[in-house]
């Protein structure tokens, strides 16, 4: 079955400046990647998502890249600020376009943001 | 409420205890999902229902026993529960003509005693 390896499990970085998250999956057959927020006590909220036949993909200060033959993809915020501080997730799984398919996730990343 | 709702919210009870936890989704989907959420631990896929049949079944001890009635409604049943059990279940749903998206619900805070 899949497997998803994320890295860093925490990350502190200074409000303004950029962070990011990366993930590999294991299964060449994933094609499609999504990235959840999870903030204290909350559910987890789709923020971004891309499917392989896209490298990069981008929605305001959240950008999502994607290596197919290296078989990782990152999340990247820019300019961070307070309320970006949450619990965040990557998960991979094969969209068959028409069916129901479970995610496979990672064991998520906790981002702090530094006042 | 809108999107996907979770009843209870938090849940105690003991080993041998029966319980019932419901999901709801008013998104028009037709594909729901189980999963289990602990500490240290990634979510966890149990259960996958499309068009209220089950597609997968992530290897789940039989203490957790699901039912998808219609495409709205999602039980997860609960019998001879253990303490490591202790966790958030997850709630989700998608649409099965739709790009992969799920959509979570609030969660069930369920502590065995």
């Amino acid at each position: 079955g899949e497997n998803v390896e994320q890295h860093p499990s925490t990350l502190s970085v200074q409000e303004g400046d950029s962070a990011v998250i990366k993930c590999t999956y294991s299964d060449s057959a994933s094609n499609y990647f999504p990235w959840y927020k999870q903030e204290l006590g909350k559910r987890p909220q789709l923020i971004i998502d891309i499917r392989s036949n896209v490298g990069e993909k981008k929605d305001q200060r959240i950008a999502v890249t994607l290596n197919k033959t290296a078989k990782h993809f990152s999340l990247h915020i820019t300019e961070t600020q307070p309320e970006d501080s949450a619990v965040y997730f990557c998960a991979a799984s094969r969209y068959s376009g028409g069916g129901a398919d479970g995610l496979t996730f990672g064991k998520g990343t906790h981002l702090i943001i530094q006042p | 409420e809108t999107g996907v709702t979770q009843t209870p919210r938090h849940l105690v009870m003991g080993m041998t205890n029966k319980k019932s936890l419901k999901c709801e989704q008013h998104l028009g989907h037709n594909a729901m999902y189980w999963y289990k959420q602990s500490a240290k631990k990634p979510l966890e896929l149990m259960f996958v229902y499309s068009l209220e049949e089950r597609v997968e079944n992530n290897s789940v001890p039989s203490r957790f026993s699901p039912e998808c009635p219609n495409s709205s409604h999602l039980f997860l049943h609960l019998h001879t529960l253990q303490p490591e059990d202790s966790a958030l279940y997850l709630c989700a749903s998608s649409p099965t003509d739709g790009q992969g998206e799920q959509y979570f619900g609030p969660g069930t805070r369920l502590t065995v005693t």
